[in-house]
């Protein structure tokens, strides 16, 4: 079992719809970072949270640490959100490395 | 604004050459990282630099090598090449504990 999993591996939604994308992790953590690929394959960093509620434009992140559970939601979607969204935690002794889910690719058509 | 910057984005090597991946940032991060991304995999660590002169291994180092001799370099060497090399590699950096910015990414195939 992969220490950081993320639900769906897929996912298609229709323009305007909210989106939710799910990840679970198993260890202990300091931070958990959400992550954007783009379908040209950069990597930028969205979030980095280790409680409660962040928000960015129609980007919402929360994380529950009793749970070890985090939701990346994304309100009135839109085409240009297709990518690939990465959740990766930093362990309590890990330092600043990561470990990282396997990715969920996320298409929006109009 | 140049960020982190890879070079080549792109390359074929034949099975036992080597080569060098060239990673700058020019950031003033004193963390660095190497990582390969294999299709339908995450992100693993190859290796990873907490400032000049400080190196270590993460979760896949065989068949790689690394040095830090600048807070902006952190070149990764391929010294036999291996069909199994073949993957995209990205290097980050990042301030301790802050968001990591990535490179654009090196798709490396061996042949």
């Amino acid at each position: 079992k992969n220490e950081v999993e993320q639900s769906p591996q897929n996912l298609t939604a229709q323009e305007g719809e909210f989106i939710t994308i799910n990840c679970s992790y198993s260890v202990g953590i300091s931070a958990l970072h959400w992550l954007q690929q783009h379908p040209g394959g950069g990597i930028v960093s969205l979030f980095m949270l280790s409680s409660g509620k962040k928000k960015h434009g129609r980007l919402i992140a929360t994380i529950n640490i009793q749970e070890k559970h985090s939701s990346l939601h994304i309100t009135a979607s839109h085409p240009r959100d297709s990518a690939v969204y990465i959740c990766a935690v930093e362990g309590e002794t890990s330092g600043s490395r990561l470990t990282f889910g396997e990715g969920t690719q996320l298409t929006v058509n109009p | 604004n140049a960020g982190v910057t890879q070079t080549p984005k792109f390359r074929i090597l034949k099975i036992g050459q080597s080569m060098t991946l060239q990673c700058a940032q020019d950031m003033n991060h004193n963390y660095m990282y190497w990582y390969r991304q294999d299709p339908g995999m995450g992100l693993k660590l190859i290796y990873y630099s907490v400032g000049a002169g400080i190196t270590d291994k993460g979760e896949v180092p065989n068949g790689y090598n690394v040095s830090r001799s600048t807070t902006e370099d952190f070149p990764l060497r391929l010294e036999l090449a291996a069909p199994s090399q073949t993957s995209v590699y990205f290097c980050a950096s990042s301030y301790r504990r802050q968001p990591q910015h990535f490179g654009d990414g090196t798709r490396l195939s061996i042949l």
